[in-house]
């Protein structure tokens, strides 16, 4: 079956030790994205990238880093210099990054911090 | 200010029962609104997506409507079962950007038996 495989579901961290959270899929698709979601808040884009060796900053990038060395996978990387690192994080990916893709989810990796 | 609000924030409601969910969104040109649908734990799923020429959409027990004057989809829950149970999340693109979507924070429906 294709999907977003991402590892682990919980991870479990201490303040300022980089922690790096893996997500591969297998549906051959162009465009890959990561959030943050939050409690009683929207999904927020951290990363995205629509090709491979080429990625973007979203609106919460900062202390965060991925790479994109090959099309399955875009593993994101959490740094002591994200402020706020508990959450719980979903990659997904799409065909490409039109308004009309939908987008595959996987099933999410919970961080905490302490 | 986040430009699609979703409510109710939570709600309750017995098994076989119906339900409705509103969500209001700002994005202007609007192009299309979608529907996920995320169980506890896991990632979202989509339901469906409604373009701006389209006033009601289902997927089985699940319609969708538009709204484009107002601005508001809702999503109806018909015969709920135990397994509807889940967040139900509201996204519109962001105009210009094909890589920019504004999500709602959720509803989240819990059916009790």
């Amino acid at each position: 079956d294709g999907g977003i495989t991402q590892s682990p579901k919980y991870l479990f961290r201490k303040e300022g030790q980089n922690v790096t959270l893996s997500c591969e899929q297998n549906l051959n698709h162009d465009a890959m994205y990561w959030y943050r979601q939050d409690p009683g808040q929207g999904l927020r884009l951290i990363y995205y990238s629509q090709i491979v060796n080429d990625f973007q900053k979203g609106d919460i990038a900062e202390g965060y880093s991925v790479s994109r060395e090959k099309k399955e996978s875009f593993p994101l990387t959490v740094t002591s210099a994200q402020k706020n690192p508990t959450a719980f994080y979903l990659c997904a990916s799409s065909i490409t990054t039109g308004a009309d893709s939908p987008l595959h989810f996987g099933n999410g990796t919970r961080l905490t911090v302490t | 200010k986040n430009q699609v609000e979703q409510s109710p924030q939570s709600l309750i409601i017995l098994e076989g029962k119906n339900c409705t969910l509103q969500c209001n969104y700002t994005v202007s040109p609007f192009s299309n609104l979608r529907w996920y649908k995320q169980d506890t734990g896991r990632g979202p799923v989509s339901l469906t997506i409604m373009t701006f020429s389209e006033n009601t959409k289902s997927n089985g027990r699940y319609t969708a409507t538009l709204d484009a004057d107002t601005k508001q989809s809702s999503l109806h829950i018909t015969a709920s079962q135990l397994s509807d149970s889940a967040s139900y999340i509201c996204v519109v693109p962001a105009p210009g950007n094909d890589y920019k979507l504004s999500f709602g924070a959720g509803t989240t429906v819990t059916v009790r038996a």
